[in-house]
């Protein structure tokens, strides 16, 4: 049973540049959730999706967009990159269980993809 | 805004100790806590999800607890082990399964 995939696990980029990151929820799960850490930081939540849908989203610029497909894999977008962006990017799937408010069982998280704005 | 504070930052101890790791947060209207462990440059790993109508929670070594009225959760870590040493961290789950971090717990066990 694979658990929460993510793609790339490293990359580099320079200010005004553009990324696309990538997800595979665990088995069975159907709802997407995307946090950023910085370094010596806990996660701070970016946005939530659900039946292809953005749920909810946390206190993140527009900058930051996703998407969520039909076999309910998902992708962070990150536009005119600042270095500021540099962290980790984790990816968490869950199972919805009813909403709204949005209710989801447990979380579990990806390996993660860091990114290095320089 | 709810606000998780973990103490203390960081923490050593020798081998076969018995330890406790403390987390508050601000607002009790939670539907539930996990705590997580975190490997250098890793993601997270689930230890224990305690939803918000459970008292605690065990798992092998481990035993979390929660106390909604107060604020508080702790992780009791018994007879720990160096492959223990990681961050741990606590995260409320609010509305919309929004998870809400601490900034974690440093542990370090030696031989």
């Amino acid at each position: 049973d694979a658990g929460v995939t993510q793609s790339p696990t490293h990359l580099i980029k320079t200010r005004g540049q553009q990324v696309t990151l990538r997800c595979s929820p665990k088995s069975g799960h159907d709802t997407v959730s995307w946090y950023q850490q910085a370094l010596g930081q806990g996660p701070q939540f970016i946005f939530q999706y659900y039946e292809e849908e953005e749920r909810q989203r946390g206190n993140f610029p527009d900058r930051f967009s996703g998407h969520q497909f039909p076999n309910y894999s998902s992708e962070l977008n990150v536009n005119a990159l600042l270095l500021g962006d540099s962290a980790l990017y984790l990816c968490a799937s869950s199972l919805w269980l009813g909403g709204p408010p949005s209710i989801t069982g447990e979380l579990f998280f990806g390996e993660g993809s860091r990114l290095t704005v320089l | 805004k709810q606000e998780v504070t973990q103490i203390p930052a960081a923490l050593s101890v020798p081998e076969g100790e018995n330890l406790v790791l403390n987390c508050s947060f601000t607002d009790s209207a939670i539907y539930n806590l996990q705590w997580f462990r975190q490997d250098p440059g890793k993601g997270l790993t689930s230890l224990l999800l305690i939803q918000s109508s459970q008292r605690e929670q065990t798992s092998g070594r481990l035993n979390a607890s929660l106390d909604k009225s107060s604020g508080r959760s702790t992780l009791y870590i018994a007879a720990s082990q160096p492959g223990d040493s990681a961050t741990y961290l606590c995260a409320v789950g609010g509305t919309a399964s929004k998870l809400t971090f601490g900034t974690g717990t440093r542990l370090q066990v030696t031989l």
